[in-house]
């Protein structure tokens, strides 16, 4: 089976322009979830998904910052404009909600550098 | 105070040494817990799930003490290839499934 599909793998790009990331969850999974991981910050969550509703964005860190998932089988997650803070490796996970079991399964991530 | 804490290590043992990993958290209302493998430049995967009865999965041991809010996490007889960084992981309580990622202990086998 296909784990959880994110492209692309490597971004560079200049500090102001628009960066899209994406995301294909595991087939069925409902809730999809979006971190960020760095050295400093190690990863934290950014906003998550249940069955393509956005449910907590709290961990987005501002305007900048925007996630749409406009069907079961997709997500983006927008950095408009990007800045070199933003630099760190993107991950999607997603899981399925069974009682007792909450175990995400992760993307192998987006790492992205804003110079 | 950080939610779930962790010593980044890293720890430096030789393999068949035996190592253990220690972690705390904060939040009383959590219910479920985890360790996760991260290897350098890759994702984090699921190592074990951990119970409150502790549970064992071939070389590895997972303990949950509640009363503490303290979680634990034993290698035996360790293995070239257990040289990662592993992640003690909870959920975050009032929305069971989000979680709440350590920052990670540093284990490194050497020959």
């Amino acid at each position: 089976d296909a784990g959880v599909i994110q492209s692309p793998r490597h971004e560079v790009t200049e500090m102001g322009q628009e960066v899209t990331l994406r995301c294909k969850p595991i087939s069925g999974h409902d809730y999809l979830f979006w971190y960020r991981q760095t050295m400093m910050r190690g990863l934290e969550l950014l906003i998550y998904f249940n069955n393509n509703v956005p449910i907590d964005d709290s961990g987005m860190p501002e305007d900048r910052f925007s996630a749409k998932m406009p069907n079961a089988s997709f997500s983006t997650l927008k950095i408009q404009p990007s800045e070199p803070r933003d630099s760190a490796v993107y991950f999607c996970a997603s899981s399925l909600h069974q009682q007792g079991a909450h175990e995400q399964y992760f993307g192998p991530g987006t790492r992205l550098t804003v110079t | 105070r950080k939610e779930v804490e962790q010593d980044p290590g890293p720890f430096n043992v030789p393999e068949g040494a035996t190592v253990a990993f220690n972690c705390t958290y904060s939040n009383s209302a959590s219910q479920s817990f985890f360790w996760y493998r991260q290897d350098c430049r890759k994702e984090p995967k699921l190592l074990m799930s951990v119970y409150s009865s502790g549970n064992e999965d071939g070389r590895f041991t997972a303990q949950l003490n509640r009363a503490s809010q303290y979680i634990s996490l034993l290698i035996r007889d360790s293995k070239l290839s257990d040289s990662a960084t592993y992640l003690c992981v909870v959920n975050g309580g009032t929305g069971f499934q989000k979680l709440v990622f350590g920052t990670g202990t540093r284990l490194l086998v050497s020959p």
